[in-house]
């Protein structure tokens, strides 16, 4: 099955831009989505479908894909923004067709 | 407002059983597909398994590490869907989301979890 791999750690200062990357062989042909997890707390999607974003999520979320590789952008991160997060795709000729990335874990300085 | 409640979780011994209930409401449930996913402690998220609706066949697929081991169904009467948990093994200790798939392809709404501790 498919395997995506993320930076275990990303740092950012408030006020900055956190880019957390996914990257995997079928990232090229899938659309990619992206999941926050607060400590203690269930995931959340704030991406999907490479850039979309869900209603209620801020417009400071945002996604991209180039080639192999995903982008999660947080512009203007804020103390909040503390959490892991997960790519995720659908391998559909997989028999295991849910897979999620490694994780991010975002520290906000 | 979508809610998916969890229930069911708890201690068990490794061999033994356990079925996880998850409640949904604030969506037609016969219109949905349901998921679980799991996470053991300190480690990232895993699929665990999916339930389509019954006018897309009502089928379920597994993840290869629970496959024979674990079933998912769904009661629509009630707006519940199950996990059935058999065999249980250290390794499937985790806290156990259930999750709403949405065109097939992610998964749009999560419950808080339950945690299942298989221990002796």
């Amino acid at each position: 099955s498919s395997v995506l791999t993320q930076p275990p750690s990303v740092s950012v200062a408030p006020g900055q831009t956190a880019r957390i990357t996914c990257g995997g062989n079928i990232i090229g042909s899938e659309g990619v989505h992206w999941y926050q997890q607060r400590p203690g707390q269930a995931p959340v999607v704030v991406v999907y479908y490479d850039s979309d974003r869900p209603s209620g999520i801020s417009e400071r979320f945002s996604g991209s894909k180039s080639g192999n590789t995903a982008t999660l952008t947080i512009s203007r991160v804020e103390a909040g923004d503390e959490a892991d997060y997960y790519c995720q795709v659908w391998d559909s000729g997989s028999d295991h067709p849910y897979v999620f990335g490694t994780g991010t874990k975002v520290t906000v300085l | 407002e979508v809610q998916l409640v969890e229930s069911g979780g708890g201690l068990v011994k490794p061999g033994g059983s356990l079925r996880l209930s998850c409640a949904a409401s604030g969506l037609i449930f016969n219109n949905a597909w349901l998921s679980w996913v799991r996470q053991a402690p300190g480690k990232g998220l895993e699929w665990v398994g999916r339930i389509k609706n019954k006018v897309d066949g009502g089928t379920t697929e597994y993840a290869a590490p629970v496959k024979g081991r674990f079933t998912i169904s769904r009661d629509d009467s009630k707006n519940k869907v199950y996990l059935q948990m058999n065999s249980l093994k250290a390794e499937d200790t985790a806290v156990y989301y259930c999750t709403t798939v949405r065109s097939t392809i992610h998964f749009d709404n999560w419950g808080q979890g339950t945690l299942v501790t298989v221990s002796s």
